[in-house]
Parts: structure tokens; sequence; C-alpha cells
């Protein structure tokens, strides 16, 4: 089991660039979440999924969206890039069952926007 | 309604000494109080979780001690290790039905002097 993975590890992008980050998992889990960490912030949540073909926005969600279109897969887009959205991104799963609410993390995304 | 407080942003303890890093939240309906622990470049990787029909959750070391009136609650670390040095995040959320969310502490770093 690799659990879950996150691709890429580092990137670096220019104001109004666009990019992909991908979350795959291979637990079987239902829910999906994407947060981003920023110094003395915590995590935050942006958008999380429920299920298959089901998205929904979390704290931060401005200037990203997520597609859930595989049950192991999760994306995160920003369209546009800004200097604000650089952060640590990581991505977390965690099964359906009820009264099990612990959430796997994968290793983490660091993107610099210039 | 929403947030938990995490305290002190930073801890410095001795080898063997009683690392304590306390959290407290407002809402009433949270059901469900993590913690987190990271190691630097990694994901956050649960710790130890408690519900508040309990007022105290140990598992070796650490324990969970929750003050359902005070609406706080708090890691202690015992026997503390340089290993353990790490930042710590509470946390909490509402329900277990699927669409319950995490709330973050700000973290607590915690480095432990051989």
């Amino acid at each position: 089991n690799a659990g879950v993975t996150q691709t890429p590890k580092f990137r670096v992008l220019k104001t109004g660039q666009s990019m992909t980050l991908l979350c795959a998992q291979d637990m079987n889990h239902e829910y999906m979440y994407w947060y981003r960490q920023d110094p003395g912030m915590g995590l935050r949540l942006i958008h999380y999924s429920v299920g298959e073909g089901t998205t929904a926005k979390g704290e931060v969600p401005d200037g990203y969206n997520v597609s859930r279109l595989k049950k192991q897969n999760f994306l995160l887009g920003l369209e546009s890039a800004a200097p604000s959205q650089t952060s640590v991104y990581f991505c977390a799963s965690r099964p359906g069952l009820a009264g099990n609410n612990e959430q796997f993390f994968g290793p983490g995304t660091r993107l610099t926007v210039l | 309604q929403q947030q938990v407080k995490q305290s002190p942003q930073s801890l410095i303890v001795q080898k063997g000494g009683i690392s304590i890093i306390n959290c407290a939240y407002e809402n009433t309906a949270f059901d469900y109080f993590p913690w987190y622990q990271q190691f630097p470049g990694k994901g956050p990787a649960l710790l130890i979780a408690i519900r508040p029909d309990v007022s105290e959750k140990k598992e070796g070391r650490f324990t969970i001690s929750f003050n359902k009136s005070a609406k706080q609650f708090s890691l202690h670390i015992m026997d503390s290790q340089p290993g353990d040095s790490a930042t710590y995040f509470c946390a909490a959320s509402i329900g277990q039905g699927g669409s319950e969310k995490l709330v973050f502490g700000k973290g607590t770093k915690l480095t432990v002097n051989p």
C-alpha cells in the first residue's frame, strides 16, 4: 500500500500560470480533502469530496477548483496562480465508515508562485 | 464558533520532561478531538484522539485530557524524547455522517533537547 501520494512534490510557477496537483489513494477511501499549510496558520481546508463525482467548498476555496472523477484520485487546480497561493498543499483521505474520523495525509506539494 | 485555539506556539523541553500543549474551542457541537503529529517535510499523522464522553485517553506516553465544561483539551507527552520533536496540531470536528470537516489549531512546534 502506497497510502496517499501527491504529484508533484515541488513546483515553481509564475503569476498567472495554471497547474493541477494530483492526489491518489489506494485505500479505497470514500472521503478526500485538500488543505493548505502556511506558517503559523495551521491547516486550512480548501475543498473536499465525500465520494466519486462530488465536491464541496472548504474554508478557503477561492482561486482553486477540484475534481473527483475517479474514487482514488482528487485533483486540485489553480487556473491563474497568484503569489498568495504560495504554500504547502496536503491531500488527505479517510474511510467512509461511521465513527472512523482518522484522516491519512500525503507527503505534501510545496508550491511557490513568483 | 469554528475556531480551535492552540497554545503555546513553540515549546522547548528537556529529555525526560513533560510536554503539555493546550487547545480551547467554542463550538459545543464538536464531538471529535484528534491530535496530529507532523515531522519536517512530512504530512501530519494521527497521534491520538478523544470523544467528549471520556475525560482522559492514554496511549503509551501520550495522554489527552478533556474538560468539557471548560471547553478545553490538552496533550501531555510524558518522558519526552528527542524523537518527539515535531509540530503538533489539535483539531476538532462535528458529526459522524461523512460531511464532517476537521478544524485545526495553528500548531505547536515542540523541541526536546537531549
